[in-house]
């Protein structure tokens, strides 16, 4: 597509209950990162996702978060057992793995636990 | 480790000029990145430096010195539509990870 799609655009869940969401990386983009940011905060690095590489997850906060990615298309971050702290906006970007190219972002995923 | 400071807020007034700096430690480097992030709105590239000196891109200029890890983005003619968060982010040398600093909240005052 032309750019990171993102889905949901918003959730809320209910507390213990798991999530998915998804992103659909720009095309041709072999890299893709997830990242978490909480309001008014900054983007808190969560896994990355270089072709057929192992994944870098060395940003995942407890083993509650996973994500998959098929091969270099759509990835999924799950969370499972929802805590009131992991609301925030989840965000996708994806970029090419060469130097000098930026990182092109969703618009996130809005996540709300109550 | 990777490490990277920048001021947690400022202001200025419409039509002048603000300098947002920013310092990095990293176990490596492949270049810095300078990002606005819109309330509520994803993060957009701005500028991109990887060699020591000034980029300059219209109204932002950005620049780098490697030795010294630091970076500062430089706003000129200041707009209200300026008001935003402002994202340091350092690429990893080994793994091209971007890493993002905490941002920089600028408002930009009548």
């Amino acid at each position: 597509g032309a750019g990171v799609s993102q889905s949901p655009s918003n959730k809320v869940t209910e507390k213990g209950k798991d999530v998915e969401l998804r992103c659909d990386p720009i095309s041709g983009h072999t890299a893709l990162y997830w990242y978490r940011q909480r309001l008014g905060q900054g983007l808190e690095f969560l896994i990355y996702f270089q072709g057929n590489s192992a994944p870098d997850k060395s940003g995942l906060p407890s083993d509650r978060f996973s994500a998959e990615r098929t091969g270099e298309s759509v990835s999924t971050l799950t969370i499972q057992r929802t805590q009131q702290e992991d609301s925030a906006v989840y965000l996708c970007a994806s970029s090419q793995w060469s130097q000098g190219t930026e990182a092109f972002f969703g618009q996130g995923t809005r996540l709300t636990v109550v | 480790g990777q490490n990277i400071d920048q001021p947690t807020e400022m202001t200025a007034t419409e039509g002048a000029i603000v300098q947002i700096n920013c310092t990095y430690q990293t176990s490596g480097f492949n270049g810095l990145f300078w990002y606005q992030q819109h309330a509520g709105e994803a993060p957009t590239f701005l500028s991109y430096n990887v060699l020591d000196g000034l980029e300059e891109k219209g109204r932002f200029s950005s620049f780098l010195s490697r030795s010294k890890g630091y970076s500062y983005l430089l706003l000129k003619e200041l707009q209200m539509k300026d008001s935003a968060s402002y994202l340091c982010a350092v690429r990893d040398g080994g793994t091209y990870k971007y890493i993002f600093g905490t941002g920089t909240r600028l408002k930009v005052l009548a």
